[in-house]
Order: C-alpha cells, then structure tokens, then sequence
C-alpha cells in the first residue's frame, strides 16, 4: 500500500534552534513526496516536494526536506526555527496507482520564544 | 488562498437538517477534491472529480452527495448527518488528472475548509 506515516504527534522546539519533523514512506517504485502546512482555521499549504534529482529538496519559507532512499523517509527540516512556524504539518505521497494523494496523520509544531 | 474559496467557512446542522458546502477554484485547475479532516487523522479523501466527472468514491456514505456542474465548482450535499460527521471539510484542486491517467507531480491547492457541526 501507499502510505507516509509521521511518528510524532507533537514537537517543540526553541526560536532559533534548528527543527526537524519525520516522514517515513512506503511505497512501491519511485516516490512523490510532499509536505504540506496548515495554520489555524486555513486550508493546507503546499510547502515543497519530491519528484526525481537531488535529494535535497528547498521549499517556501525556509523549509527543506531529505529524501533518503534507504530509510525511506522524506524528512522535513529548517535551520532556525520561528515562533511563526508553529502550525501542523502534513506529509504526503502521490499514490501512482490512481493518482491520490495519501496523507500522514499530521505533526504539531511549537516554537517557543 | 483565494485561489480555492470555500462557503460557508461554519456550519451547524441537526440531523434532519439538508445543508450544502460550495468551494470554487480560480486556478484553471481540472481536478477537484472533498477531503474530511477529523482531530488526528490521517485526511480523509471523500471524492474526485476530473474534467467535471466523477471518478472516486471512496466509501463515502450516501448522507454525502457530491455535484460538480463545471470544472470551476463543487458542492457537497449533506442529508442527515451524523454527529460523528462532524469535522473540517476541505476542497482542493489541481492541473494534473490527464485523460490518459498519468500519474501526476503536482501539488494540490487547497480552501480555507468549511467547520462543521453535526448536533
């Protein structure tokens, strides 16, 4: 099946400190990968994503994400984080057997000041 | 985000209540979706529509009864509604659903949602 699955419910992290939110992936072939932000009573933004040649992915905002073949994870990163940050975060994969994109259940950012 | 607009932004219904949820797309875009976001689950894909067509449903129950009348617009009707159908239910559209049926890379752009509640 495809899916993404994002173990944290939740993370905190300190203004200026650099942040890190975790997607694992299982699909089968090449993955397209996404990651997407919601802020409070908005819609998801689409943040960046993953189709084919660098690894290294840069997206709006200051974001970046890592797609590691090996451990299958597309993880989602920022160098220093702000108190403007803090939203939920979504991973997703485009489900190349009918187009659909597949959303992880979410993870909860905190920046504090 | 005013590429994707949704009304009305709240909704609280009862049961026996016959309510409908609008979202447009101002992108040129030729897909559209209804996603329901529930607290801390995965998004919930209810239905596709490509080229104005139907083209997924994916066990959504017949309390929810989806109309696009053109690739610009999509409606959800609601029809006896559950308690439990209370959530935040998302619109979003793409350029990407080839007749062909390629899979496609590109992003989708979501509404602001539409709150709902079921009493």
């Amino acid at each position: 099946a495809q899916s993404v699955a994002q173990p944290e419910d939740q993370v905190n992290v300190a203004e200026g400190n650099p942040l890190t939110v975790k997607c694992t992936y299982s699909v089968s072939g090449n993955p397209y990968l996404f990651w997407y932000v919601q802020y409070p009573n908005r819609g998801l933004q689409f943040l960046l994503k993953y189709i084919t040649g660098d690894n290294l992915v840069k997206g709006s905002y200051g974001f970046e994400a890592e797609f590691n073949k090996s451990q299958t994870s597309f993880h989602l990163k920022k160098p220093s984080a702000l108190v403007s940050d803090s939203a939920l975060y979504f991973c997703a994969v485009r489900d190349k057997r009918n187009n659909d994109m597949r959303f992880g259940a979410g993870t909860r950012l905190t920046v504090k000041p | 985000e005013t590429g994707v607009t949704q009304t009305p932004r709240h909704l609280v219904m009862g049961m026996t209540n016959k309510k409908s949820l609008k979202c447009e797309q101002h992108l040129g875009h030729n897909a559209m979706y209804w996603y329901k976001q529930s607290a801390k689950k995965p998004l919930e894909l209810m239905f596709v529509y490509n080229f104005k067509e139907q083209t997924e449903n994916n066990s959504v129950p017949s309390r929810f009864s989806p109309e696009c009348p053109n690739s610009s617009h999509l409606f959800l009707h609601l029809h006896t509604l559950q308690p439990e159908d209370s959530a935040l239910y998302l619109c979003a559209s793409s350029q990407d659903r080839s007749l062909a049926g390629a899979s496609s890379y590109n992003e989708q752009f979501f509404g602001p949602g539409t709150r709902l509640t079921v009493l």
